[in-house]
């Protein structure tokens, strides 16, 4: 299985001030076709998961442009360019290249 | 928007089977997706159960070897998970999902239904 490792386990951040959050994979998540098959998820508080970012960066239907994803090979970042009261809950990595599925144990963002 | 809604008994006890159905709607179920279940727990974070198709095609996380069985109904545009020989280790948030994948490979989830919550004791 792929092993997916997130980090920090937690972040505190100030409303406005940018946010950066960290995802390393056990092998690469490089396709043939080019494409790397990594993605970002949201849970709120008391919500299911939601997807935010497919395939390394593109963003999902109605998800603000304030997020961010990047990286190649085995290291991603997410980034929120200016964290809002509504970004809180816990971010979580997952690979989709190689079954099973897999997630990274997440990182929970709170509001200063 | 997709919706989709998971049920099933809340307690379950050790060593008998866990059984789910997921509602799908706004949506049909025969279109080119995956339905699958993916479950959470404080011990084991987001973990992937397994996928079907509505073919009848599966997929199963081998961590759960030979205790998982996913079915589809398409009459009732509704898709299940059997989980058997529970153990307290299979008390989670269980959520049912659909899945897309990419032409030449990749699949993730792009809807994940409100969790159902399963407790396994006597």
């Amino acid at each position: 299985d792929i092993i997916m490792t997130q980090t920090p386990l937690s972040l505190s951040v100030t409303p406005g001030q940018p946010a950066s959050i960290f995802c390393k994979s056990s092998q690469s998540l490089l396709h043939s076709d080019g494409k790397t098959y990594l993605y970002w998820y949201l849970q709120k508080p008391g919500q299911s998961p939601q997807l935010l970012i497919h395939e390394l960066s593109s963003r999902f239907s109605g998800v603000p442009d304030r997020f961010s994803g990047s990286g190649s090979g085995t290291d991603f970042t997410l980034e929120i360019s200016r964290v809002e009261a509504e970004d809180v809950g816990i971010y979580y990595c997952m690979q989709g290249l190689h079954l099973p599925l897999t997630f990274g144990g997440g990182t929970k963002v709170e509001i200063k | 928007q997709v919706q989709l809604q998971a049920s099933g008994p809340g307690l379950v006890k050790p060593s008998e089977t866990l059984s789910l159905t997921c509602d799908v709607s706004t949506d049909s179920i025969t279109t080119g997706y995956y339905w699958g279940w993916i479950r959470q727990s404080p011990g084991k974070g987001l973990e992937w159960i397994g996928s079907i198709y509505h073919s009848g095609s599966t997929y199963y996380n081998p961590s759960f070897k030979s205790r998982v069985s996913l079915s589809v109904d398409k009459s009732k545009s509704q898709f299940s998970l059997t989980l058997s020989s529970v153990t307290a280790a299979d008390t989670a948030i269980y959520y049912c999902s659909r899945l897309d994948s990419g032409v030449y490979g990749g699949v993730y989830i792009d809807y994940w239904g409100r969790g159902a919550q399963v407790t396994v004791s006597s």
